[in-house]
């Protein structure tokens, strides 16, 4: 069974620019979750997706953004990119509703400059 | 709120010592806990899990208990090896409304030299 699938791994941007990451989810796994991964902040939840509706979100700047299309696969954009925003960005796939149980993808390293 | 606090690292420990990796938890409810370890360039992977008081989750040698009456979900093993060297996460589910959203420790760095 193939593993959640991120893309690009890695990315260069500028600032004010806007990103779009992709990820695509276990097969059968219908909840996605986004986190973003910095050394000073550590792990923090930026929104989960189920059967694409988003039903929770962490505490960022409405410039994150996201959706989930109807085969599971979810994207993130970011807009108006800040240095700040320079991260690894990680998508985690769930196969129940509830359980908290999330397999990581390898995550896409995203640098501003 | 919920919350996840594990020791600081990093810990070097020498080729076949025993490890334990300090971690509790604050939350309301009954929260499932998890060890995830990443390492180098990579995602996070799951290394065990823990969905009640005194489950015990253990994989590849790894051990933690749920325990409930000192919020704890200590991880241990008790002989590591180099290839052991990773940074471990300890994280619980959030509790309340059907999610899976994670609250994470700020991760251990383990350094086993050989």
């Amino acid at each position: 069974k193939a593993g959640v699938t991120q893309t690009p791994r890695y990315l260069i941007k500028t600032r004010g620019q806007q990103v779009t990451l992709s990820c695509s989810p276990i097969s059968g796994h219908r909840s996605v979750s986004w986190y973003q991964q910095t050394p000073g902040q550590g792990l923090q939840f930026l929104f989960e997706y189920f059967s694409e509706t988003q039903r929770n979100k962490g505490n960022f700047p409405g410039r994150f953004s996201g959706r989930q299309f109807s085969n599971s696969r979810s994207e993130m954009n970011v807009s108006t990119l800040e240095l700040g925003d320079s991260a690894l960005y990680l998508c985690a796939s769930s196969q129940t509703g509830d359980s908290g149980e999330a397999f990581f993808g390898q995550g896409t390293r995203l640098t501003v400059v | 709120g919920n919350s996840v606090t594990q020791m600081e690292g990093p810990v070097t420990l020498s080729e076949e010592a025993f490890l334990t990796i300090n971690c509790t938890y604050t939350a309301t409810g009954y929260p499932s806990l998890f060890w995830y370890v990443q390492y180098p360039g990579e995602g996070l992977q799951l290394l065990l899990k823990a969905t009640k008081a005194d489950d015990k989750g253990s994989n590849k040698g790894f051990e933690a208990t749920y325990r409930k009456e000192t919020t704890s979900f200590h991880l241990e093993k008790g002989s590591v090896q180099v290839s052991d060297s990773a940074v471990y996460f300890c994280a619980l589910s959030a509790v309340g409304g059907a999610t899976n959203k994670l609250i994470f420790g700020t991760g251990t760095l383990l350094a086993v030299q050989p």
